[in-house]
């Protein structure tokens, strides 16, 4: 079946420093989004990007869709960063979020 | 600008019980509506999604049922809660299927 898989399960950082998360997924994906939550909240979403390079503040994700594949990159990294990052991607019957990448940002 | 609220914030109710947890999108015609629940420190799980009024359709079987009585109200319910329905509910809508989803705050629900 559909599956997403993120890594890596948890990112400790100083801050300051750059964080890279990843995210596979198994099957043709119609769209990816990744999304952030802080403990006990709501999911934001971050960006949309099914493929390609997109860019919203410290944010970059690349989309290799043919490789199955999503990154998220954050630039200079702070505390408020802290929480989970969720990619998510609609298959042709349902949308599978991955486990979730917990990053900790440490002052 | 659209919004998106859910009601209510939390419940305790009692295993057994019967439940019902509401979502209106507000700013948005005929959206593409969608419930998730999501475990206490685990991943969302989509559980049902609607693209038309009066049409529902379950992604995975939880003993729970959902229904769209109006374009922008979406209703999750069940007559008998069990303790695996613990856990956060979260609503979203869309323009489509392959569109942005933008999510509600949510609902806490602990069952005992």
């Amino acid at each position: 079946g559909q599956q997403v898989q993120q890594s890596p399960a948890s990112l400790v950082l100083q801050e300051g420093e750059n964080a890279e998360l990843q995210c596979n997924f198994s099957s043709t994906a119609t769209q990816l989004q990744w999304f952030y939550q802080r403990p006990g909240g709501s999911l934001v979403s971050l960006l949309y990007n099914p493929s390609g390079t997109k860019h919203t503040g410290r944010l970059t994700s690349t989309t290799v869709t043919k490789e199955r594949r999503s990154s998220l990159h954050i630039s200079s990294s702070q505390i408020t960063d802290s929480g989970t990052y969720f990619c998510a991607m609609a298959g042709n019957e349902k949308i599978t979020f991955g486990a979730g990448t917990k990053l900790t940002i440490k002052p | 600008a659209q919004t998106i609220h859910q009601w209510p914030v939390a419940e305790i109710k009692a295993v057994g019980s019967p439940l019902s947890l509401g979502c209106t999108i507000k700013g948005k015609s005929s959206p593409n509506l969608y419930w998730y629940w999501q475990a206490t420190g685990g991943t969302l799980q989509q559980l049902f999604y609607s693209i038309t009024v009066g049409q529902v359709e379950s992604v995975v079987q939880l003993n729970l049922s959902a229904s769209r009585p109006k374009d922008d109200q979406f209703i999750l319910s069940t007559e008998k809660l069990l303790l695996s329905h613990s856990g956060f509910y979260l609503c979203a809508w869309s323009l489509g299927w392959v569109y942005e989803q933008y999510f509600g705050p949510g609902t806490r629900l602990t069952v005992l």
